[in-house]
């Protein structure tokens, strides 16, 4: 079936230090790769898209990349803050996501 | 411009029992999609509702059903619920079922004992 896999599942970073959580997907029509963050007791929040023409996008510390050929997509986060911390999902249009990556922003 | 709200809150059910879960989408928005979170993972899509009709379903059994009302707020109903649907379920509305960008609401935490 189709999946996606995300990884770390847990990532420790020092304030001000960047952090990429990767994913990778085996359905080739996915078209749409959105980033979610999930604060405890809040459901997900969209926090950066990218989609299957685009290779990068940023927006302020965030930033995506997509390899198509390689169906593979990272989250980079530059200049962490400790409200940064939380889990990440990343998903492949918008039936399949990743496990989860818990990040924590050490100050 | 209003959120995505889902009540109740917190459930707590018996196995064997039925449960329903509500869900308003975001002002503008017609299409509603609900997962099933377990904890420690990702989403799980359950199914999508577009217009008032199931616009596309994941792996859920037949017990798993919903509704879309004409003013696209949406229900997940549960029948013979099990242990093992404890989780916290979501949903999530988007503008049209071919706009894949979606906001999520808080969720609603099922337990079932």
């Amino acid at each position: 079936g189709e999946n996606v896999e995300q990884h770390p599942s847990t990532l420790s970073v020092q304030e001000g230090d960047s952090a990429v959580i990767k994913c990778t997907y085996s359905d080739s029509a996915s078209n749409y790769f959105p980033w979610y963050k999930q604060e405890l007791g809040k459901g997900p929040q969209l926090i950066i898209d990218i989609r299957s023409n685009v290779g990068e996008k940023k927006d302020q510390r965030i930033a995506v990349t997509l390899n198509k050929t390689a169906k593979h997509f990272s989250l980079h986060i530059t200049e962490t803050q400790p409200e940064d911390s939380a889990v990440y999902f990343c998903a492949a249009n918008y039936m399949r996501f990743g496990a989860g990556t818990r990040l924590t922003v050490k100050p | 411009e209003t959120g995505v709200t889902q009540s109740p809150t917190h459930l707590i059910k018996t196995r064997g029992q039925q449960v329903t879960l509500r869900c308003s989408s975001q002002s503008g928005h017609n299409t509603v999609s609900w997962y099933q979170q377990a904890l420690g993972q990702g989403p799980q899509f359950i199914f999508q509702y577009y217009r008032e009709e199931e616009n596309g379903r994941g792996n859920f059994p037949p017990r798993f059903s919903g509704l879309q009302f004409p003013n696209y707020s949406s229900e997940l109903n549960v029948n013979a619920l099990e242990l093992d649907d404890s989780a916290l379920y979501l949903c999530a509305s988007s503008f049209s079922d071919r706009d894949l960008e979606q906001y999520f609401g808080p969720g609603t935490r099922l337990t079932v004992t």
